[in-house]
C-alpha cells in the first residue's frame, strides 16, 4: 500500500496550460523530492525540500516550482506547459536518520503536452 | 557527465539462473549505493542497499556487491523468477544518509524467461 501519493497519474493537456501536480505523503517525513525521467534514463533531481518553507533546485534545471507549506504535501506546477515538459514525474519522501533512509517514490505522474 | 551508468540498457535470462546486473560510477566521494526496482507504471521501490564500509550485502535472492577500487557494483538475483521482470535502476549516495541526493543511473531492463 503506498504511502506516497500523486495526482493525477495521467495528464494530457495544451500547451501554455497551467498545471500542479500534486504530491503527498502520510510517514511524517521531512524530506521530499521531485524526479523527472524520461523513458529508458536516469532519474534527474529537479526540486527538493528538507521541510516546511524549504525548497531548493535539484541539478536538472526545471522551469517548474514547487511550494512546502505543510509537511506532507509539495505540489509542483508548471505556469506554462510546453511539449518539452512531456515526461514522467516522480515524488519520492525520505526520513531522518543516517544510513538507512532509502526514498520512498509515488507511482509518478505521465505528462504529455500538446 | 553521468557519474552512475549502467552499461547494460537489457538483460535476459532464464527462469531459476543467476541474473546479474552492473553498475559503475565515478564519483570517489560516493559512499552509499542502493538498488530500485521499477514496474511499469508504477514509482520505484527500494530493494536493497550498502555502505561503502561493506563489500557484500544480501537479503534473501538479492546481494549486492561493491568492488570500492574498480568504482563497480553489481545485483545478484539467484534464483531469477519472472516476477523479476522490471527495471533496475543503481543510486549512489555522496553521505551516509541514503535519503540524500540520490545520483541514478539509467537504469538496466531484467527479462526472466519462464
Amino acid at each position: 500500500e503506498a504511502d506516497i501519493y500523486q495526482t493525477p497519474r495521467y495528464l494530457v493537456i495544451g500547451t501554455g496550460k497551467k498545471i500542479t501536480l500534486e504530491c503527498s505523503q502520510t510517514m511524517g517525513h521531512d524530506k521530499m523530492y521531485w524526479y523527472q525521467q524520461d523513458p529508458g534514463m536516469e532519474l534527474h533531481l529537479i526540486h527538493y525540500s528538507y521541510g516546511v518553507n524549504s525548497t531548493e533546485k535539484g541539478d536538472l534545471s526545471s522551469e517548474s516550482t514547487v511550494s512546502r507549506i505543510r509537511t506532507e504535501h509539495f505540489p509542483l506546477t508548471l505556469e506554462s506547459a510546453r511539449p518539452s515538459h512531456t515526461s514522467q514525474y516522480l515524488c519520492a519522501s525520505s526520513g531522518q536518520g543516517a544510513g538507512n533512509s532509502p526514498l520512498h517514490f509515488g507511482n509518478g505522474t505521465r505528462l504529455t503536452v500538446t | 557527465d553521468q557519474q552512475v551508468k549502467q552499461n547494460s540498457p537489457s538483460l535476459s535470462v532464464q527462469e531459476g539462473r543467476i541474473s546479474i546486473l552492473n553498475c559503475d560510477y565515478t564519483n570517489s566521494m560516493f559512499d552509499y549505493f542502493l538498488w530500485y526496482k521499477k514496474y511499469p507504471a508504477e514509482g520505484p521501490t527500494f530493494l536493497i542497499s550498502i555502505s561503502s564500509i561493506k563489500d557484500k550485502n544480501e537479503d534473501g535472492r538479492f546481494t549486492v556487491f561493491l568492488n570500492k577500487s574498480a568504482k563497480h557494483l553489481s545485483l545478484h538475483i539467484v534464483p531469477s523468477q519472472p516476477g523479476d521482470s522490471a527495471v533496475y535502476f543503481c543510486a549512489a549516495s555522496g553521505d551516509g544518509n541514503a535519503g540524500n541526493m540520490l545520483t541514478f543511473g539509467g537504469g538496466t531492463r531484467l527479462m526472466v524467461k519462464p
